[in-house]
């Protein structure tokens, strides 16, 4: 059966001193053949693309409005991926999906983890 | 980026029903489409990749078609348990885009 388990969400306060490291443990799959992504979804919103990288690790992608806050990576060897948000605003609050896609675009979500960031 | 312009927004349906959710993309994104369903307080469960392969388990009551830019995805004999929100969403560049969504409602 796949799995996919985050974790890390908090509450945290917007600024240079929010940051939180989220993780997405997968089971059930071969890893190394699946892209894996970020997804967020804002309370009463719909979903909005965060970040994606490629079955090697070395190829990531990101939206304009997490650039250069967020860093997203993954452990082959462990099974999972990581996303290191920095410098938290309060439009950053939402539940964040971890999603596996394969090459021919099939995809497992995650039940997500909530982040809120509020002063 | 690629727009993503689903319609409609919602439908009231009912059980035994067939429903047809149109998603249209800005530009030609071939087959690289996928639906979901979202209900509320729960996680997404994707339905459909690559704009018509079902995704594993799930029944065939849904489908989906078409290419380039217009797509559709169909639920037939509508059942309580589909009452839901339905999304889709694009791969085919990045950034990663959706559709609004659709509320499908009793």
């Amino acid at each position: 059966e796949v799995q996919l388990v985050e974790s890390g969400g908090d509450l945290v306060q917007p600024g240079g001193s929010g940051s939180l490291r989220l993780s997405c443990v997968a089971s059930g799959f071969t890893f190394t053949s699946y892209w894996m992504t970020w997804v967020r979804q804002p309370p009463g919103k719909g979903p909005e693309w965060v970040a994606s990288i490629k079955q090697d690790g070395i190829e990531k992608f990101y939206a304009d409005s997490v650039t250069g806050r967020f860093t997203i990576s993954r452990d082959n060897v462990k099974n999972s991926m990581y996303l290191q948000m920095d410098s938290l605003r309060v439009e950053d609050t939402a539940t964040y999906y971890c999603v596996a896609s394969s090459a021919v675009g099939d995809r497992h979500w995650g039940q997500g983890t909530l982040v809120t960031v509020s002063s | 980026d690629i727009q993503m312009t689903q319609s409609p927004s919602s439908l009231s349906a009912s059980v035994g029903d067939r429903v047809t959710i149109t998603c249209r993309a800005s530009e030609d994104i071939i087959s690289s489409l996928v639906w979901f369903q979202q209900k509320p307080g729960k996680a997404p469960k994707s339905l459909i990749y690559g704009a018509s392969s079902l995704e594993s388990g799930v029944p065939s009551k849904f489908s989906g078609s078409g290419s380039g830019t217009d797509f559709t995805l169909t639920i037939t004999r509508l059942q309580p348990e589909d009452f839901a929100t339905y999304y889709c969403q694009q791969y085919h560049a990045f950034p990663l885009t959706f559709g609004a969504g659709t509320r499908v409602e009793i």
